[in-house]
């Protein structure tokens, strides 16, 4: 089977920086997702690691470390609305797996 | 515009009563795939369909039925809903590692 932890909660003030983890415990990984989830709306897609290393989209960042079973999600430069639940996920060629989820809360 | 589709986005049922809650999308993906969402649990994968008539099992099946007649449509079927199927669905379609979501169904069952 397929496990993905990560933290329950996260709180950041305006501006900073925040990273969000994510450990996996599974058989055949295939790379790790993140989505963002506002209360109350679907999810959305941010990122996809396939291979070790960093990936990058504005604000945000995606890491993977294969023989680390871990990932991480980086979030920049922190505004009001990055305030949601975010999902790391194991995309499995179509049976995915996703974490609990980290509510992110952003203070002013 | 490119979407996924949920209907209805609301339903009170009472136990034992059929029903379906239809998905469709208009992007010709060929990956389609349910989800229940419980407070704390995260999203979970009920069934998840490869392409028109293949279909296999998420993590939480039991109680629920789908079918894949069409590329676009995947209809997730509740034969006789509890009470514990009370909770969030989701539908999706995904290209590759990227899954897109419907809306969401708010599902009471009484």
């Amino acid at each position: 089977g397929q496990s993905l932890e990560q933290p329950s909660e996260v709180t950041a003030v305006e501006g900073a920086i925040v990273q969000i983890n994510c450990t996996y415990q599974t058989s055949g990984f295939y790379g790790l997702s993140w989505y963002q989830q506002h209360d109350g709306g679907a999810p959305t897609f941010l990122s996809y690691n396939a291979l070790d290393g960093l990936e990058e989209t504005g604000r945000f960042s995606s890491f993977l470390s294969r023989s680390d079973s871990y990932g991480y999600l980086l979030l920049q430069e922190l505004q009001m609305k990055d305030s949601a639940s975010y999902f790391c996920a194991d995309p499995n060629a179509g049976k995915s797996t996703f974490g609990d989820g980290t509510t992110l809360t952003v203070k002013p | 515009e490119a979407q996924v589709t949920q209907n209805p986005r609301y339903l009170i049922t009472v136990t034992g009563k059929k029903l379906t809650v239809t998905c469709s999308q208009n992007m010709n993906h060929e990956y389609m795939s349910w989800y229940r969402q419980d407070p704390g649990l995260g999203l979970r994968q009920i069934y998840y369909s490869m392409n028109v008539e293949v279909t296999d099992k998420g993590d939480v099946p039991e109680g629920y039925k789908v079918s894949r007649k069409e590329k676009r449509n995947f209809p997730l079927i509740l034969e006789s809903p509890s009470p514990n199927q009370t909770s969030l669905y989701f539908c999706a379609s995904s290209v590759q590692e990227t899954q897109y979501f419907g809306p969401g169904t708010r599902l009471l069952v009484l």
